[in-house]
């Protein structure tokens, strides 16, 4: 079985500059999710996603940062502008149902973001 | 909002000492999962505990839950240096929220 895809794996950008990111989720997953973790920190949830339905998007900055997840599968997550503060690692990670907190997550190798 | 602390914050032992992370949430968890993030990986399920008092044992990793679904242990026994990462407590409330997370080192 396939894991979690993401790409590109790295990206660095100059502050003020748009950048996105896409993940493929593991065939079959309802559920789809953006961490944005911070070097030293754990992950923080940025927006949840359950088919193309947003769940969950308290924590995700609307002024620079937006995601779609069209036809249920493929999402995308923009930033736009990127400041400083930025310069994370964005994970997406997916879950069979979603919407319980028993559900496991499966999570994608990441995109490590730098902002110049 | 809820919040989940895990201490230590870092520790670093010789292998074959045990170690134990320990976490804390503030409200009462419906379940906890724990994941391990090896250094420059992504985090990796370990396991799920729902039953107040449960105890899971994977190898020589054992882990708890309490009794008032508070809080939440990973012990591990004669650590190895494959054992090196960071392990997150995850907590279930009507969401997971992820822990702050133990650094573990381990020296051969």
């Amino acid at each position: 079985e396939a894991g979690v895809a993401q790409s590109p794996r790295y990206k660095i950008i100059e502050k003020r500059q748009s950048v996105a990111f896409w993940c493929n989720p593991i065939s079959g997953h309802a559920t789809l999710y953006w961490y944005q973790q911070i070097l030293g920190q754990g992950p923080k949830l940025l927006i949840q996603f359950q088919n193309n339905g947003v769940v969950d998007d308290s924590q995700l900055p609307k002024d620079r940062f937006s995601a779609e997840r069209l036809k249920g599968v493929d999402s995308t997550l923009k930033i736009q502008p990127a400041k400083l503060e930025d310069s994370a690692v964005y994970l997406c990670a997916s879950s069979l149902v979603g919407g319980r907190s028993t559900d496991t997550q499966y999570f994608g190798p990441g995109t490590r973001l730098t902002v110049l | 909002g809820q919040q989940v602390m895990q201490i230590p914050q870092y520790q670093h032992v010789q292998e074959g000492e045990d170690f134990t992370t320990y976490c804390n949430s503030s409200t009462t968890l419906s379940n906890i999962q724990w994941y391990k993030q090896r250094p420059g990986g992504h985090p990796v399920f370990l396991i799920q505990l729902v039953k107040s008092g449960e105890v899971k044992k994977q190898k020589r990793l054992t882990f708890q839950f309490g009794e008032a679904k508070k809080n939440s242990s990973l012990h591990i026994t004669a650590t190895q240096t494959t054992d090196v990462g960071t392990y997150f407590c995850v907590g279930g409330f009507q969401k997971l929220v992820f822990g702050t997370g133990t650094r573990l080192l381990v020296s051969p």
